[in-house]
């Protein structure tokens, strides 16, 4: 099974900030890595799809970089509404995987 | 509009069953598989599996082989998860979720179902 290592855990950052998130897969994933936002009391929503493209609606200051193993979201300027965990999911194998996750927060 | 509507809350003791369901409207419910997603109180999200509820075909995440079974009724646009021989392990909030139009990520998802297990 493919294991999705995501970092870091917790986050704390200031409005405006830009901010990175981190995902490695345990083997070559190519670029099949979706990243979600899930706000307190709410059903995941989907960011990004195969590593780097936007899901619709979703403002541009979210990206996603990465192939293979390793792979990024990137806030390039943080907002108050950002405040959520953040969790990859591979979906390279036949199976799914989701990462860890990474809490948001506001400093 | 895409729209999974899924079931109430259950509380069930341990050693029972349950069964959840989500409710598929806005589309041709045949036309996208749906998958099973749990997510234990502040934790992370696990992939149950996925069921085409056009041939009845699953597909389960290993750990959840002898836990999970995924069924639908098409006649009501329903699918349909059964959790069995329950233990606290198993409390947790399920979704079922679903595929976006060009099958690019998991674009829509119920609303969840919290299963407690409890005596």
């Amino acid at each position: 099974d493919i294991q999705m290592t995501q970092s870091p855990s917790f986050l704390s950052a200031s409005v405006g900030d830009r901010v990175t998130i981190n995902c490695k897969a345990s083997q070559n994933i190519n670029k099949y890595l979706d990243w979600y936002q899930q706000k307190l009391g709410e059903a995941p929503k989907l960011l990004i799809y195969n590593t780097n493209s936007l899901h619709t609606g979703i403002p541009s200051r979210f990206s996603g970089s990465g192939s293979g193993t390793d792979f990024t979201l990137t806030i390039s300027s943080l907002q108050p509404e950002d405040v959520a965990t953040y969790f990859c999911l591979q979906h390279n194998s036949g199976s799914n995987t989701f990462g860890a996750g990474t809490k948001l927060e506001l400093k | 509009q895409v729209n999974l509507l899924q079931s109430g809350a259950a509380l069930v003791k341990p050693g029972a069953s349950v069964k959840l369901s989500c409710k598929a409207s806005g589309y041709t419910f045949t036309d996208y598989y749906i998958h099973w997603v749990k997510q234990s109180h502040g934790k992370s999200l696990e992939w149950i599996g996925y069921i085409n509820p056009n041939s009845g075909y699953t597909n389960y995440n290993e750990k959840f082989k002898s836990k999970a079974t995924l069924t639908v009724d098409k006649s009501t646009n329903t699918a349909y998860m059964e959790l069995s021989r329950l233990t606290s392990e198993d409390s947790a909030t399920y979704y079922c979720t679903r595929l976006s139009i060009r099958g690019t990520g998991f674009a829509y998802w119920g609303q969840g179902t919290l299963v407690t297990v409890s005596s």
